[in-house]
């Protein structure tokens, strides 16, 4: 069965503190791991996919298979960082979202 | 990029009366929408998937008669809450999958919220 889960519903960090958002998944297949971010009032929207392999706004994600794991990290979080942000998992044709973690980011 | 548009944003009806919700993909053609429902404070649970031309499918524990997906054209998907309860009050929100490369990134709508009185 398809499962992603986000262990932390709330994190909070200092601005210029690194940051990481877990993600664990479980799935049969061979995947494809997103992350979506949610900024307030706004509607969710792609951060960024596991096989683009890129750093959007500073932020990266490695997918290890070993782990089965795909979590979101940057190195120094920002107040405009501050949003609810989803782990995603595409498998056949299915999308399933984690249960979301709110980053709450402090000046 | 790809725009999602959904209609309305906030909808109040009254117990028993039906309400349509339409998500249209603007400027790019979608096979595949997606409906998603939110309750407060919890993440999106799909409740089904629609393809252009076709039955939409429905995830498990979903009610087909009660949520009406219609997905007529390329860029329109509708879902219908027939006969709307209070517990049908939720966010609704729907997304679009774009083909080619980027075939499974989905684009979301801002969603709608429903309140049954």
């Amino acid at each position: 069965a398809q499962r992603v889960t986000q262990p932390e519903k709330l994190l909070s960090v200092f601005k210029g503190a690194p940051v990481e958002l877990k993600c664990n998944y479980s799935y049969s297949g061979s995947p494809e791991l997103f992350w979506y971010v949610q900024y307030s009032r706004q509607r969710l929207q792609l951060l960024l996919r596991h096989i683009s392999r890129e750093s959007i706004k500073g932020f990266t994600a490695d997918l290890n298979k070993g782990e089965t794991s795909f979590h979101l990290k940057k190195p120094f979080a920002q107040e405009e960082d501050s949003a609810m942000y989803y782990c995603a998992l595409t498998g056949g044709f299915k999308t399933i979202f984690g249960a979301g973690t709110r980053l709450f980011v402090k000046a | 990029g790809a725009v999602v548009s959904q209609h309305p944003s906030w909808v109040i009806c009254k117990s028993g009366t039906s309400v349509k919700i339409e998500c249209r993909s603007l400027d790019f053609q979608a096979t595949t929408m997606f409906w998603y429902r939110q309750f407060p404070k919890q993440s999106l649970m799909l409740m089904a998937t629609s393809n252009e031309g076709s039955k939409a499918t429905y995830e498990q524990g979903v009610e087909k008669d009660k949520f009406l997906i219609n997905h007529a054209s390329l860029t329109l998907s509708t879902l219908t809450v027939t006969s709307a309860h209070p517990e049908d009050s939720s966010f609704y929100i729907c997304s679009a999958r774009v083909g080619g490369l980027a075939k499974n990134i989905q684009y979301f709508g801002a969603g709608t919220r429903l309140s049954v009185l």
